[in-house]
């Protein structure tokens, strides 16, 4: 198993402005990954975090709106950039240990956008 | 391409009685499947998996699902819920080819326990 740290918990932004999210799990993992959760919706996966290259995006999200580091095999940030209260979700950082089939996730950033 | 579909976006029940979530799938390929919990304002937390072997899979707090291939289904059941069950909870599948196991996840069923 993997215990996953995410920071910070909850934010309250203006628009236009960035905001960088870090997870940081506690064992090395093969595959982190980042989600968004909307209001009264289900978990959409935003992109998997790659290790010194660059991140892999799902349809519908790019690397400028949201940026995504992951240096090292622990540590992952993922950046929601030039913000809009269309932004407004909870952000879940997520990882798959090696070996491992389920995934494990962090507490989640409740970002609000005003 | 996987998909979830949990049929029921809210489900309120009495303290004590019993509940089913329900949960189906779709996939071409051979699939892993999970409820995850999650309780206000926290994150996911793993109920149980199933991987292969039996059907009937037990998890944390007393819950159990049955993982039914004919008909594509992995529902939830509790035989007498708690207040403190009262959570959102997530259906979510992965393929078991390709080996990247990322989960897609259905919609969500909030489950809301009356006294």
């Amino acid at each position: 198993s993997a215990v996953i740290s995410q920071k910070p918990s909850r934010d309250i932004c203006q628009r236009g402005t960035s905001l960088t999210i870090q997870c940081q799990v506690d064992s090395q993992v093969t595959m982190m990954f980042w989600y968004r959760q909307q209001p009264g919706q289900s978990l959409t996966l935003i992109a998997t975090a790659n290790q010194g290259s660059e991140a892999t995006y799902e349809s519908g999200f790019v690397i400028d709106k949201f940026p995504i580091s992951r240096p090292n095999l622990t540590f992952s940030t993922l950046t929601v950039s030039n913000m809009s209260p269309e932004d407004s979700s909870i952000y879940l950082c997520s990882a798959l240990t090696e070996g491992g089939t389920e995934a494990f996730f962090g507490q989640g950033t409740r970002l609000t956008v005003v | 391409a996987q998909s979830v579909t949990q049929l029921d976006s809210q489900v309120p029940v009495f303290e004590e009685a019993p509940v089913e979530l329900r949960c189906n799938y779709s996939s071409s390929v051979s699939v892993y499947l999970f409820w995850y919990v999650q309780y206000p304002n926290q994150g996911l937390q793993l109920l149980l998996k199933y991987l292969s072997g039996s059907t009937l899979v037990k998890g944390i707090n007393g819950f159990e699902a049955e993982f039914n291939k004919s008909q594509t289904s992995f529902h939830l059941r509790k035989p007498s819920v708690h207040i403190s069950d009262t959570a959102e909870y997530f259906c979510a599948v992965s393929e078991r080819s390709g080996g990247s196991y990322i989960p897609t996840f259905g919609r969500g069923t909030s489950l809301i326990v009356h006294p």
